[in-house]
């Protein structure tokens, strides 16, 4: 079946610091991939997407590429701000048919950054 | 206003009490999804709804049942609470066709006494 692994957090640094959080996933076929986020008290948003191989997906300074080989979409951003304190999740939705299915959530990685 | 709603958004009942939660949409989506959350382990599919005639489990359906009553109503019904079902439930919708995101409701947070 599909899974999804996630970095485990916290994660805590500081304002500036270079971000990294690591995704790799398992599915047969060519899923989809996404990276969603969720601010304390609210649902999840989606930060960004990438639907085939080598495809880079970003929104807000946020970037992450789609690695086949590897089977990587690890999320990384230059410069992270307090305001990126949130929980990250890694998901992914693998087209089957006429259909889809339903996401494949990683278990989150909560990111806390520091002033 | 909000695209995805819930209701209700906090919930405290006791075992063996049935609950329904429920999901209106405004987006025109077709395709209608309940997941859950628990700390530490993301969240899991309950289940999804194509179209009002098309409703399917997801990875831990046993529990809950569902109803579509209309495209833009997805209900979730616990029969008999249990505390194991104490989570963050999210409703999520979604546009036919491929490569489409999800797009969440605010959670309902539930627990089971």
């Amino acid at each position: 079946g599909n899974s999804v692994t996630q970095m485990e957090g916290p994660v805590t640094l500081s304002e500036e610091a270079f971000l990294t959080i690591n995704c790799t996933y398992t599915a047969t076929g060519y899923p989809s991939l996404f990276w969603y986020v969720q601010y304390p008290g609210e649902g999840l948003q989606l930060l960004l997407k990438a639907t085939k191989a080598d495809d880079k997906g970003s929104n807000k300074g946020f970037e992450a590429t789609y690695r086949k080989e590897t089977t990587s979409f690890h999320l990384e951003k230059g410069s992270v701000q307090v305001s990126d304190s949130a929980v990250y999740f890694c998901a992914l939705i693998r087209e089957r048919g006429g259909g889809a299915d339903g996401l494949t959530f990683g278990k989150g990685t909560h990111l806390i950054i520091q002033p | 206003d909000a695209d995805v709603t819930q209701t209700p958004r906090n919930r405290i009942t006791k075992t063996g009490k049935r609950i329904m939660l429920e999901c209106s949409q405004t987006k025109g989506h077709d395709r209608m999804y309940w997941y859950r959350q628990d700390p530490g382990l993301g969240l899991r599919l309950i289940y999804y709804s194509f179209d009002v005639k098309d409703i399917n489990k997801g990875e831990i359906s046993d529990g809950y049942s569902v109803s579509r009553q209309a495209q833009a109503k997805f209900s979730l019904s616990l029969e008999s609470a249990i505390p194991n079902q104490t989570a963050l439930y999210f409703c999520a919708t979604r546009p036919g066709g491929s490569y489409n995101e999800q797009f969440f409701g605010p959670g309902t947070r539930l627990t089971v006494l």
